[in-house]
Parts: C-alpha cells; structure tokens; sequence
C-alpha cells in the first residue's frame, strides 16, 4: 500500500522568504508524484508533477520539486513566496497500473507580511 | 474552457436523509474519479470509472455510498439514509485516458449532516 506524509501540518513565513514544503512517501513499485494546491473553497489545481526523467520538476506559480528515489522524499520549494501562495498544498502518489490518487494530510502555507 | 462543475457546492441534510450529487467532467474525459475530504485532512479515494464503467469502487466506506456514470459523462454520487460522519467535501476529478495522471479536480459539494 502507498502512504504519503506530509511532515508540517503549517509553515508561516514571511513575503519575499525562501520556503520548504516537504513530502515522503512510501511505495513498494515505482510511482509517480504531485503537487496541488487548494485555494480556500476552491478545488485542487495542480502545480507540477514528476512521471520520469529529470528529477527536478519545475511547475506553475514559480513552484519547483526534486525527486529523490534513495530518501522518497519530493520536498517542494519557492526561493520567494508571495501573499497570494497563502494556501494549502498537498502532496499525492500514485503508480503504474493505478489510477487513484494517494494524499498527504496536506501543509498550510501562510505568508506574513 | 469549461473546467470540472460539481453541484450543489453546498447541500445541507438531516441525518437520516438521502443526497445525490452530481459531477460534470471536462468533455471527452475518459477516466472520472470520486474523493471524500474531512476538514482538516487530504482528499481520499472512493471510486473511480472508466467510461460507463466502475473499475473500482474499494474507497467506498459502506453499502449506503453508491455513484455511477451510465452514458460515460455525467456522474453522481449518491449517499443514502446520511450520517453525520458523512460531513465532507465531496470533489470530483477528470482525466484523459492516455494522460491518465493528470486529473482535473472540480470545486467540491460540500456537505454538512445535521
């Protein structure tokens, strides 16, 4: 069974600041990673996704992930976050012969001013 | 473009009663897919179809949870004789076939059982 953690259930920062949203997951096959982001009352959109290839995904919003198979990590990250990134994000997985998406309990991201 | 509507976005209900809500995906979107989100927690899985057909419905949490697609497009969800635990935002999501894990999710019905 596939199970992701996302380790900070909330990270404030401040606007223009570096930010880290991390990710773990746990699969016996190979998988395929996201990220979403969910606006208040709003659906989830996604921001990037890793099938294969270069372990470095850059998505919408300035976002970017790295892939790291041997830690099955796939931290998020923006090397400066604004207002509007007020959100929560979460991550997801899924493999091969599965359609489903599993979710991470998802990160509350809140930019200070 | 038209994205994936869901509706109501909101539907309140006495416990007890039954709901249906109901799902438009994005035109020509093969793959359909169900997800329940409590407050506070990630989206989880309760079924997905493929066209008109149900490939997999293990997500379901009981007998009183059952949707379904007949003509391959619109889809519902139905939840009968509603318990509380039932509260939630209900989201849908579509997909093309051969972009599969892609999936476009719609705002969500959220629903609240008094």
């Amino acid at each position: 069974a596939q199970s992701v953690t996302q380790l900070d259930s909330q990270v404030p920062v401040f606007e223009e600041a570096p930010v880290e949203l991390r990710c773990n997951y746990s699969s016996s096959v190979s998988v395929y990673l996201f990220w979403y982001v969910q606006y208040p009352n709003q659906g989830l959109q996604l921001l990037l996704k890793y099938l294969s290839g270069s372990t470095l995904v850059k998505g919408i919003n300035g976002f970017e992930a790295e892939f790291n198979k041997s830690q099955t990590s796939f931290h998020l990250r923006k090397p400066s976050v604004h207002i509007s990134d007020t959100a929560e994000y979460f991550c997801a997985v899924s493999h091969q012969g599965a359609q489903k998406l599993v979710f991470g309990q998802g990160t509350r991201l809140t930019i200070n001013p | 473009g038209a994205g994936v509507s869901q509706s109501p976005r909101y539907k309140v209900a006495k416990r007890g009663q039954d709901v249906a809500l109901r799902c438009d995906p994005i035109s020509g979107h093969v793959s359909l897919f169900w997800y329940q989100q409590a407050l506070g927690q990630g989206p989880e899985f309760l079924t997905y179809f493929q066209n008109e057909a149900q490939l997999d419905k293990s997500g379901l949490p009981s007998d009183r949870f059952f949707a379904e697609r007949p003509e391959g497009s619109v889809s519902t969800l139905k939840i009968q004789r509603t318990q509380q635990e039932d509260s939630a935002v209900y989201l849908c999501a579509s997909s093309l076939a051969w972009v599969r894990h892609e999936q476009f999710f719609g705002p969500g019905t959220r629903l609240t059982v008094l």
